[in-house]
């Protein structure tokens, strides 16, 4: 099935650095989601986005479609301790395809 | 109800059972999907529903696994004859209707021994 590649696998940041992850696709995307996922829980919606080149902010959090429909980078400024989880990023081809998810990149922020 | 439900919580079970695991989707939501997260790894889709189409069953492991969606809302996920590998957490989601963003349960956490 379809896949996407997620990157970093893992991050170990200072509190208080930026954070950068990406996602790329074979196929052309679209829908791209950004999860996030907190042990023991189910992954929360961070961010969605549903057009190429469009860039959206949720706080400290900023991800951009790719204009290729191919990828998506999620960014995280001034991280604090309660980031720490593991990031997903999914997409969907089209409306009638299942969302498929990255492996995740887990965070971790040393305070 | 609010968000995704899903049932039971946490399930053990010996090897060979068969175990059925539940949710419940968002009220109203069209689409439902199934996926399953092994320890420390990304969701592998299994099964999504959507409306009164025939489902697309193509992440099914294997023939033990099943789903089947009853009026258009409430899942359950069938796992015949249990084997250890399928320990893992199953997350149920749904969406309003397909292409839109889904919204996940917490997951039934499954664990064969």
């Amino acid at each position: 099935g379809q896949q996407l590649n997620q990157s970093p696998q893992s991050m170990f940041i200072q509190e208080g650095e930026d954070v950068s992850m990406n996602c790329t696709s074979s196929s052309i995307f679209n829908t791209w989601l950004w999860y996030k996922q907190d042990p023991g829980e189910g992954p929360v919606l961070l961010i969605a986005l549903y057009k190429a080149g469009e860039l959206t902010s949720n706080g400290r959090l900023t991800a951009q479609f790719g204009i290729t429909r191919k990828d998506s980078f999620l960014n995280i400024s001034a991280s604090i301790p309660s980031d720490v989880g593991i990031y997903f990023c999914a997409g969907q081809e089209t409306g009638n395809t299942p969302l498929v998810f990255g492996k995740g990149t887990r965070l971790s922020v040393i305070a | 109800g609010a968000g995704v439900s899903q049932s039971p919580s946490n399930k053990v079970t010996e090897k060979g059972k068969d175990v059925e695991l539940r949710c419940d989707p968002i009220s109203g939501h069209t689409a439902l999907y199934w996926y399953r997260q092994s320890l420390g790894q990304g969701l592998e889709f299994l099964i999504y529903f959507q409306g009164n189409s025939a489902p697309d069953k193509s992440g099914l492991p294997s023939d033990r696994f099943s789903a089947e969606r009853t009026g258009g809302s409430v899942s359950t996920l069938t796992i015949q004859r249990t084997q250890q590998e399928d320990s893992a957490v199953y997350l149920c989601a749904s969406s309003i209707v397909s292409g839109n963003t889904i919204y996940f349960g917490e997951g039934s956490w499954l664990t064969v021994v």
